[in-house]
């Protein structure tokens, strides 16, 4: 089993959709949880850190369940620009020495 | 440029060559790592230094595969006899962990695509 696990998609949505990508990871204990984004052959970008009490920026809503181990990702009024690959981590240790990538849900976004 | 510098971009290299490539990190970060990307999937972790300190390496990183950060500033990634297997996009990462779990600036480099022929 994979330690961290997403759908790798991909979803196909028209612009203004709403849409929400499903993560789990295996390690209970995991310290610290992100959501970063990564564009065709370009380096992977920070998008969002992720909370237990759940976090907000803009159009982006991340969840974290440590109980059932998942974390999500809502994204409202999806634009042409959020078409990109999402991948959802893990740090098992804290701090941020190594990161636990999943392979990535991919987002289309068309007119 | 401020960034974090990978060097080169891009390399082809016939199967059982030896190849090297360069990560320059952000000048006041400590904390310097290297993870592979196969298509389709997440980055892997590979090592991370703290200064010029190897801390922790993968399993993935076999005895042909050995990173060194000599002066705690820019590091190299040695693949010796490189396999069809290793073609994959190299990244390099650099954070400043100041201590007590605090850490800033977690920025990846853009790359270095490797192919293996």
């Amino acid at each position: 089993r994979k330690e961290v696990e997403q759908d790798p998609g991909p979803f196909n949505v028209p612009e203004g959709a709403t849409v929400a990508f499903n993560c789990t990871y295996s390690n209970s204990a995991s310290q610290s949880f992100f959501w970063y984004r990564q564009d065709c052959r370009k380096e992977p970008k920070l998008l969002m850190s992720v909370y237990s009490s759940g976090n907000e920026d803009g159009r982006f809503t991340a969840q974290l369940n440590r109980a059932s181990q998942y974390i999500s990702l809502l994204i409202r009024d999806s634009k042409l620009s959020d078409s990109a690959t999402y991948l959802c981590v893990v740090n098992p240790e804290g701090g941020y020495n190594k990161l636990i990538f999943g392979a990535g849900t991919r987002l289309a976004v068309h007119p | 440029d401020t960034g974090v510098s990978q060097d080169p971009r891009h390399k082809i290299t016939k199967r059982g060559q030896n190849v090297t490539f360069r990560c320059d990190p952000i000048s006041e970060h400590n904390r310097l790592y290297w993870y592979r990307q196969t298509l389709g999937q997440g980055p892997e972790f590979l090592t991370y230094f703290q200064n010029e300190a190897q801390l922790e390496k993968s399993r993935l990183l076999s005895d042909r595969f050995s990173a060194e950060r000599p002066k705690g500033s820019f590091s190299t990634l040695e693949i010796q006899r490189t396999e069809q297997g290793d073609s994959a996009m190299y990244l390099c990462a650099s954070s400043l962990e100041a201590g007590r779990g605090h850490y800033y600036g977690y920025t990846f480099g853009s790359g270095t695509r490797l192919t293996v022929v």
